[in-house]
């Protein structure tokens, strides 16, 4: 079965850092590109990241030079590390495989990341 | 960068037909993609490329794109529909390369 599962999330203060981590089962993170995806608190999906499978990543503009996707093959894990973050990083976020650079599919059950003082 | 147009809510009674929306330029040369998320719960794609169904999903389910407008159809409407309902897109011409929806809460009367 194809299954992703998040954890890391937790209350940190604005300005801290934290990393996220994402692990798959029933495929190979390397070999798919992936993503993040984070939802604010009653408010719609927003794309976060995307690591391909040749390692090139992309950012948000709201993210960029803040966070850094990543995985490790030999865990078959993929990561976010958050640097800098802000009130307005607060939101459950998500890793999906993305397929055929299109579409995500399946999505992991998210966690959730709340930055407050 | 690239824009998607959802209407914010929709009603349906049960049993009738749904349409959601999603509007963007020339949306129709791009290939649409929708997800339902049920309150507390991940995001679960419905339709990919414009209109194909993922196994496992009713084929009540359908999608359309041309133009300017993407719509996604539900038929036969079930009070386990109610949901929100999320157009996507992979805009790779733009550094933004993937853009949401703002969402659609589908509400069965």
């Amino acid at each position: 079965e194809v299954q992703l599962v998040e954890s890391g999330g937790g209350l940190i203060q604005p300005g801290g850092s934290l990393r996220l981590s994402c692990a798959a089962s029933g495929f190979t993170v390397s070999s798919n590109y992936m993503s993040w995806v984070r939802q604010a608190p009653g408010k719609g999906l927003e794309w976060v990241s995307v690591i391909y499978s040749g390692g090139s990543t992309y950012y948000a503009d709201s993210v960029k030079g803040r966070f850094t996707i990543s995985r490790d093959n030999s865990k078959n894990t993929l990561y976010l590390q958050m640097n800098s973050l802000r009130a307005e990083d607060t939101a459950v976020y998500y890793c999906a495989r993305v397929v055929d650079l299109n579409w995500f599919d399946p999505w992991g059950q998210g966690t959730l990341v709340t930055v407050s003082s | 960068s690239y824009v998607l147009t959802q209407p914010p809510s929709v009603s349906v009674a049960p049993g009738q037909t749904a349409r959601i929306t999603c509007g963007g330029n020339n949306i129709g040369s791009k290939s649409v993609h929708w997800y339902q998320q049920k309150p507390g719960q991940a995001p679960v794609l419905v339709v990919y490329d414009d209109s194909d169904r993922p196994s496992g999903i009713p084929e009540r389910f359908s999608g359309s794109n041309s133009g300017n407008t993407a719509t996604l159809t539900i038929s036969r409407v079930e009070a386990g529909d109610e949901a929100d309902y999320y157009c996507q897109v992979w805009d790779s011409s733009s550094d933004h390369c993937v853009v949401f929806g703002g969402g659609t809460k589908l509400t069965v009367l």
